[in-house]
């Protein structure tokens, strides 16, 4: 069973502050791949970063930067020098093949860690 | 209009209405999807249609029922509603198998459905 945790609920910083969410995962599966996504007020939710199961490079892209540890199962999230504008519910989620022909991908969701980032 | 877009982005209903949600994708994907999102929950899938295919009907009570007539347009009708059934319902499109296969998931703003 694909299963996604992220343990931190609710996490509040002040504006400038460096923060990381947290995302633990369980899979069976040798070949998945990890998301992370943001739910602005609005309601959308806005993808992030897509990560292959056999790519285990840090990535950086601006403020936001992704580490996974395949050791550990976790695919963490830090936001460098938050801005209000960061603040929504960031979710995780990990994808593998559903169908016997592996292709359609079915998303697991974490439940989401809301982030305000206060002025 | 670009990426997937959801109509309407609010909808209040009774119990005895038939309603129907839209969505449309213009990003030129082949698999579509409907998610429930309730409060305090973690997003549902509710069905996957692929190549306008069903794939997928993740036990959702009949009184959702999905229709797909192309690959750009997905389709929710919606009858006998229940309160509990009163969440955002999110679409999303994805461009599964083949050449420039990313099975990467994008999704519409959503429709805040209210079941009174």
């Amino acid at each position: 069973a694909q299963k996604v945790t992220q343990a931190q609920t609710e996490i509040s910083v002040v504006e400038k502050e460096d923060v990381t969410l947290d995302c633990v995962y369980e899979t069976r599966d040798t070949t998945y791949y990890l998301f992370w996504y943001k739910q602005p007020p609005s309601g959308e939710l806005v993808f992030l970063i897509r990560r292959n199961s056999f790519d285990e490079q840090n990535e950086i892209s601006g403020r936001y930067s992704w580490n996974f540890q395949k050791s550990t199962s976790s695919f963490n999230f830090t936001i460098t020098a938050s801005q209000v504008v960061d603040s929504a519910v960031y979710f995780c989620a990990l994808t593998y093949p559903f169908n016997s022909g592996g292709s359609n991908y079915k998303l697991t969701f974490g439940k989401g860690t809301l982030l305000t980032v206060n002025p | 209009e670009t990426g997937v877009t959801q109509t309407p982005r609010h909808l209040v209903m009774g119990m005895t209405n038939k309603k129907s949600l839209k969505c449309e994708q213009h990003l030129g994907h082949n698999a579509m999807y409907w998610y429930k999102q309730s409060a305090k929950k973690p997003l549902e899938l509710m069905f996957v249609y692929n190549f306008k295919e069903q794939t997928e009907n993740n036990s959702v009570p009949s009184r959702f029922s999905p229709e797909c007539p192309n690959s750009s347009h997905l389709f929710l009708h919606l009858h006998t509603l229940q309160p509990e059934d009163s969440a955002l319902y999110l679409c999303a499109s994805s461009q599964e198998a083949g050449a420039g296969s990313t099975d990467t998931q994008y999704f519409g703003p959503g429709t805040r459905l209210t079941v009174l």
